[in-house]
């Protein structure tokens, strides 16, 4: 059974302050994992697909990255707007999420 | 280009009761999907479709039913609601392949009491 775990569960920065949410897993065939971002009452937003192990990919103040085992979502310098819960999911046969980490990012 | 949209947003349902909820993409996505997202809990795959008339079950089926009679459209069906599908339902669809991006719609809050 395909398995996604997030870390941590909620994580508080101030403004500025950069950190990394975590994205473990374990899947049969990995053909791609994704990283969202959802805001409250809202859809989940698409951010980035990594396909294989050492690839990365940055948006603004957002980088992933991919090993074989885990996801990281680096987040630098983070502003008040940052704030979301983060999604993690793995695709092999179907999309696999994880239960996200919630980020505040205070003024 | 409105991508994916749901309706309704909010719905109050008793026990018993059955209701329709809708899903609709102008993108021309063969791939459709719904999930259901409980508090705490990562989304689950409750149904998909990967093109006009093929559905098949996800993880959460039960309880549920859905239909594909075109490309555009895919509504899934509550026949006995009852208080465990409380939830916040999102449709989603994605190109083609399951590799490709799942793309969201803003979700259909449901309550069952």
């Amino acid at each position: 059974e395909d398995q996604v775990t997030q870390s941590p569960e909620a994580l508080r920065l101030q403004e500025g302050e950069s950190s990394s949410l975590n994205c473990s897993y374990t899947v049969s065939g990995l053909r791609g994992l994704f990283w969202y971002r959802q805001d409250p009452g809202k859809g989940p937003e698409f951010l980035f697909t990594l396909y294989s192990a050492g690839e990365e990919k940055e948006k603004e103040r957002l980088k992933a990255t991919l090993t074989k085992k885990e996801s990281f979502l680096h987040i630098t310098a983070p502003k008040p707007e940052d704030s979301a819960t983060y999604l993690c999911a793995v695709q092999a046969s179907t999309l696999t999420f994880g239960k996200g980490t919630m980020l505040l990012v205070s003024p | 280009n409105a991508g994916v949209t749901q309706t309704p947003k909010f719905r109050i349902l008793k026990i018993g009761q059955s209701m329709t909820l809708q899903c609709t993409q102008d993108m021309n996505h063969n791939y459709m999907y719904w999930y259901r997202q409980d508090p705490g809990m990562g989304l689950k795959l409750i149904y998909y479709s990967v093109g006009a008339g093929i559905t098949d079950k996800g993880e959460v089926p039960n309880g549920y039913n859905v239909s594909r009679s075109t490309t555009e459209d895919f509504p899934l069906r509550l026949e006995l609601a009852a208080p465990s599908q409380t939830s916040v339902y999102f449709c989603a669809s994605s190109p083609g392949t399951p590799q490709e991006t799942q793309y969201f719609g803003p979700g259909t809050r449901l309550l069952v009491l």
